[in-house]
């Protein structure tokens, strides 16, 4: 079974960090670059950042540039996204997601976590 | 970076009618591998977005032949051929050119009448 599951998320003051953290499982994590998307209470969806399948390339959006920072495991399997810095319009749910279809045993999957919740408030 | 405009916003359709959202790039989405990055996502209620269309007119896995994608270049057009009650929620284009930045749309919130 394709899975992303995020975790890390919380309550935060403005000006502090939190790392959130994203388990893949299912198929073979190190062949694929991922992302980060976030969404605001109420709020359409926000692309975060993106990570080549090595890790050799990562973007980010311009409203976390300089603040957040992604990485992976791959022998753990395991994609990070490092957030110092917060302010009160960070907060979200913060989704881990594969961006368009990949194929594992002749099946289709669209890999999206079910997100984790950031809250930054004082 | 590439700004994404979806109209409508907001959608009130009858079961069985037809119904369109557009969705246009400030830049082109043709990727120099001959590919167009451009994805539909439909977000239902309380639940993750799922992939409806990707390359623009390529249907996921699973998705019922009365939703549709065209386009090029700079212009999209998402089709649900007759819409049903399940079809509620948020659909959202994205643009997955490479390299990132992506963006998606603000969103086309879709309610039956």
């Amino acid at each position: 079974q394709v899975q992303l599951v995020e975790s890390g998320g919380g309550v935060v003051q403005p000006g502090g960090s939190l790392r959130l953290s994203c388990a893949a499982s299912g198929f073979t994590f190190s062949s694929y670059g991922i992302h980060w998307v976030r969404q605001a209470p109420g709020k359409g969806l926000d692309w975060v950042a993106f990570i080549h399948y090595d890790g050799s390339n990562k973007y980010y959006a311009d409203s976390v540039k300089g603040r957040f920072t992604i990485s992976r495991d791959n022998s753990k399997n395991m994609l990070y996204l490092q957030m110092n810095s917060l302010r009160a319009e960070d907060t979200a749910v913060y989704y881990c997601a594969l961006i368009g279809p990949i194929v594992v045993a002749n099946k289709w999957f669209d890999p999206w976590g079910e997100g984790t919740l950031v809250t930054v408030s004082s | 970076d590439i700004v994404m405009t979806q109209t409508p916003l907001s959608l009130s359709v009858t079961p069985g009618q037809p119904a369109s959202i557009s969705c246009k790039s400030s830049q082109s989405l043709l990727h120099s591998d001959g590919k167009t990055y451009l994805y539909w996502y439909l977000q239902k209620p309380g639940q993750s977005p799922h992939l409806l269309i990707y390359e623009v007119s390529s249907r996921f896995s699973g998705v019922p032949d009365r939703f549709s994608g065209s386009g090029s270049g700079t212009d999209f057009t998402l089709k649900i051929s007759r819409v049903e009650a399940e079809d509620v929620g948020v659909y959202y284009c994205m643009q997955g050119i490479h390299p990132p930045p992506n963006t998606f749309g603000q969103g086309t919130k879709l309610e039956i009448k």
